[in-house]
This record gives C-alpha cells, structure tokens and sequence, in this order.
C-alpha cells in the first residue's frame, strides 16, 4: 500500500541547515508530485512547496522562496527538503504528502512528520 | 491568499452524536476546491474529502462533505471514538493552497 515515511527528528542551531528526507512505497514515484507541508507548535498547517517527481519542477509558497530547496531521487523513490539559515520559528513538525501531478494540490497519502527543533 | 476560517474551535460529543464543522473561505473558493482532512495527534493527517463532496478512497459514507461558494461543511454522523481529532479544511482551488485553523472534536 501507499506510504510515506520520513526521515528522523533533528535538532539545529539557528543559521544551521536541516535535509528531510521522504521515502515512498507503493505507487509509481514519478507519476507525482511531493508537497512539504509545516506545523509549527501550536500553529496551523502551512503549505511550503512541491517537487514533480517526474520532472523534478518545483513550485513554493512565497515564504520559503529562496531559503528552501527541493530535489528528489527517482532511483530510490524518496524526496528530500531542504531548509537552510534556520531560525527558531522554524521549529515544526515538517510532513510530506503526496499529490496528483496535474496542478492541483490535495493531499492524499502524508508522512508521519518530521520535528525539527531550532534552538541554541 | 485565501483565508479559511473554521467553528467551532472545540466539539465536545458523545459517540453516536452527529459532528457539523463548518468551514468559511474569505473569497469564493474556485471550483468548490475544497478538502477535508482528520489528524490525529502522532499520526499523519487523513484526506477526508475532495472537491467539496467526494470521500477519498476508504473514507465509510458516515463522513459527508457539502457546499459551495464560501461556504463548505463537514458531517460525522454516528460518532466513534476513533473519530477524535483535529479537522482542518483546505482550498486548492488558488495559490497557495491554504488550511483553516481546525475543529477539535473531542469523543467523550
């Protein structure tokens, strides 16, 4: 079955950089697209991007334009985020999702979250 | 962007009992692109609900999704206590996809 499991927890001081992994089972990996898709503590859900995994396009929310970068691995069906010069309000459950590859964005299949803690 | 804004906050409900969670866009909400999904604490959030009124694939037909416009909502009947958790609704149908803040139903 469709699955979409994460990378472990990590902790980061600010200014650091932090790479989250994806790994997907179960469907054709190219044939979509990964979301990332955040939590803050006591926050709500706050869409950062995505990545084809067919072509590797990318799309993201202007609030992470610049400082995070997408990519993906089609030989090991995993997506990777990667968020640079961290700040503690980036302190967050980070998830992937999977979507469909024609432009609209639901998310149906997610991972089980990745906490990452920014902090001196 | 789109603002989703949802009520109540908090659902105190007995099982058997019927949930209606309301969910608000401040703009009209191109094509009914309107998602629900159920997250419970630890676990990767659950797609509920697409396009308004379509139940994703597994989803029992107790989960009912209606609206258009502005105005969307989200029926549980028959309430279980598996059916605690955060609902957030989602708008797909501008960039950037945004969420409400959620509706906790709380089974007791």
């Amino acid at each position: 079955q469709v699955q979409l499991v994460q990378s472990r927890a990590e902790v980061k001081k600010p200014g650091a950089s932090v790479k989250v992994s994806c790994k997907t089972y179960g469907y054709t990996f190219t044939n979509y697209v990964i979301h990332w898709v955040r939590q803050a503590p006591g926050q709500g859900l706050e869409w950062m991007g995505w990545i084809n995994a067919g072509n590797g396009g990318t799309k993201f929310s202007r609030n992470f334009q610049g400082r995070v970068t997408l990519t993906r691995d089609t030989s090991a069906t995993t997506a990777y985020m990667e968020v640079r010069s961290l700040r503690s309000e980036d302190t967050a459950v980070y998830y992937c999702a999977r979507g469909p590859n024609f432009g609209v964005a639901i998310f149906d299949y997610w991972g089980q979250g990745t906490l990452v803690t920014v902090s001196s | 962007e789109i603002v989703l804004t949802q009520s109540p906050g908090t659902l105190f409900l007995s099982p058997g009992e019927r949930a209606t969670l309301s969910c608000r866009a401040s703009q009209s909400v191109s094509s009914n692109y309107l998602a629900w999904y159920q997250h419970k604490p630890g676990q990767a959030p659950r797609l509920l609900i697409y396009g308004a009124s379509n139940r994703a694939t597994g989803i029992p037909d107790r989960f009912s999704g209606s609206g258009s416009g502005t105005d969307f909502t989200l029926t549980v009947s028959r309430l279980g206590p598996e059916d605690s958790g955060v609902y957030y609704c989602q708008q797909y149908g501008d960039s950037p996809p945004t969420f409400g803040p959620g509706t906790k139903v709380d089974i007791k």
